[in-house]
C-alpha cells in the first residue's frame, strides 16, 4: 500500500534558526496537505498543494510540491517558540484516503 | 475550535468492559473519520464514513466496531481490548472525501486499556 515517510524525525533548532521537513511518498499522489500538531492537541490543517511544482507560502512557512508529486518540503524561515509542534504531511491517492506521513517533530528553544 | 467534539476526553477501561466514543461536527460536513495514534507511529486511519455509509474499514479488529447515525455524529463502540489498543483516537471531518478536502480533527480521546 501507499507510505508517506518524512524525514527528519525530531529536530532541535535555536530560535531564529531555519528548519525543513521533507516528505516522500511511495505512489504518485494526487495532492498533499500539511498538518501542525502542538503538544498535546490536535492536527491542525495548514494548507494543501496540488499541482506539480507548486510552491505556497504562508508568512514565514513555504510549502512545495515536487515536480514528479512524489514529494513536498515545508520550511520554517527564522523559526519561533511557537512553531514547536509536529509536523505531519498527508497525500491524496485514491478518493477517500489520505496517507498521513510519520511526522518530524520541532522543538526550538531560545 | 469547536468544530469538532469528542467524548470522553480521557477513558480508562479494562479488557473486559464496554465502552463507546462519542464524535460530533458542527461543520455540515459530509465525510467523518475515525484514526489512532500511537507514540512513535503515524496517524492509522481506522474507519471512513461518507454521507452514513461506510467506505473503508482499515483491517481494524472487529473489536472496534464503528457507528454513523446521521453526518454529523460518529462513534467508536469498544469491547474485550488489548493493552496494544491504548493510544489517543482522533475523531476527523471533510466536506467531502479527504483525498480532495481538508480534515478537520477533534481533540482526541486518550484510551488506557489496563
Amino acid at each position: 500500500g501507499q507510505q508517506v515517510m518524512q524525514i527528519p524525525q525530531y529536530q532541535h533548532v535555536q530560535e531564529g534558526e531555519d528548519f525543513t521537513t521533507y516528505c516522500n511518498s511511495s505512489t504518485t499522489l494526487s495532492n498533499i496537505q500539511w498538518y501542525k500538531q502542538r503538544p498535546g492537541g490536535h492536527p491542525v490543517f495548514l494548507i494543501q498543494l496540488v499541482k506539480s511544482g507548486e510552491v505556497k507560502k504562508q508568512k514565514r512557512l513555504t510549502f512545495q510540491f515536487g515536480e514528479a508529486k512524489k514529494n513536498s518540503s515545508l520550511h520554517i524561515t527564522a523559526t519561533q517558540t511557537t512553531d514547536v509542534g509536529t509536523y505531519f504531511c498527508a497525500g491524496g491517492g485514491t478518493a477517500s484516503k489520505l496517507t498521513f506521513g510519520t511526522g518530524t517533530r520541532l522543538q526550538v528553544t531560545l | 475550535e469547536t468544530g469538532v467534539t469528542q467524548t470522553p476526553r480521557h477513558l480508562v477501561m479494562g479488557m473486559t468492559n464496554k465502552k463507546s466514543l462519542k464524535c460530533e461536527q458542527h461543520l455540515g460536513h459530509n465525510a467523518m473519520y475515525w484514526y489512532k495514534q500511537s507514540a512513535k507511529k503515524p496517524l492509522e486511519l481506522m474507519f471512513v464514513y461518507s454521507l452514513e455509509e461506510r467506505v473503508e474499514n482499515n483491517s481494524v479488529p472487529s473489536r472496534f466496531s464503528p457507528e454513523c447515525p446521521n453526518s454529523s455524529h460518529l462513534f467508536l463502540h469498544l469491547h474485550t481490548l488489548q493493552p496494544e489498543d491504548s493510544a489517543l483516537y482522533l475523531c476527523a471531518s471533510s466536506q467531502g472525501l479527504a483525498g480532495v478536502y481538508e480534515q478537520y480533527f477533534g481533540p482526541g480521546t486518550r484510551l488506557t486499556v489496563t
